[in-house]
């Protein structure tokens, strides 16, 4: 079945740190990735997302490109920020946005300055 | 981009009695809606989807006649929790999908907590 496998947390890093979040995904065909964000006390957004393969998503100086050939979709950003702080969430999804999305457990990120 | 609200927020209730979620999509026409369920430091499981005018489609091991699920308009979808008890409780979350789009909208979540 399609599954979600992201790095665990809590991520804790200081203010213009370098940050890497792993995600690797299970799925059969070609399904579409999506990083989403969930800041403390408000609904998931959509961070960025990437459609097939070598697509990279970008928003708000996060990246993430999608690799086939090891089935990921690692989000990085140059320099965090403290208001980056919040639980990231991968995700993927087969076919159109009809479908549903299958979840990674989430990384929270806590930003200090 | 587009809002999905849910509400309540946060729900306290006694065992036994029946709780109703709310999910409105309030700038964009909603063909589907999932739910989804989340523990603490667990990622969102999904528990139905639904499309308008029709039954939804639950996933294996949940039980549809606990949570029921109508999704009478294609702005609005309600969940309801039926005779509650204490492993409910649970941060609820509904995503609306307009269809051919790419991009599901979620809502802020519903905590629900059975004593």
């Amino acid at each position: 079945g399609n599954s979600v496998t992201q790095m665990e947390g809590p991520v804790t890093l200081s203010e213009e740190a370098f940050l890497t979040i792993n995600c690797t995904y299970t799925a059969t065909g070609y399904p579409s990735l999506f990083w989403y964000v969930q800041y403390p006390g408000e609904g998931l957004q959509l961070l960025l997302k990437a459609t097939k393969a070598d697509d990279k998503g970008s928003n708000k100086g996060f990246e993430a490109t999608y690799r086939k050939e090891t089935t990921s979709f690692h989000l990085e950003k140059g320099s965090v920020q403290v208001s980056d702080s919040a639980v990231y969430f991968c995700a993927l999804r087969r076919d159109s946005g009809n479908t549903p999305l299958v979840f990674g457990k989430g990384t929270r990120l806590s930003v200090i300055a | 981009g587009a809002v999905v609200s849910q509400h309540p927020s946060r729900v306290i209730c006694k065992s036994g009695t029946s709780v109703k979620i709310e999910c409105r999509s309030l700038d964009f026409q909603a063909t589907t809606m999932f739910w989804y369920r989340q523990f603490p430091k667990q990622s969102l499981m999904l528990m139905a989807t639904s499309n308008e005018g029709s039954k939804a489609t639950y996933e294996q091991g949940v039980e549809k006649d606990k949570f029921l699920i109508n999704h009478a308009s294609l702005t609005l979808s309600t969940l309801t929790v039926t005779s509650a008890h204490p492993e409910d409780s649970s941060f609820y979350i509904c995503s609306a999908s307009g269809g051919a789009q790419e991009t599901q909208y979620f809502g802020p979540g519903t905590r629900l907590l059975v004593l």
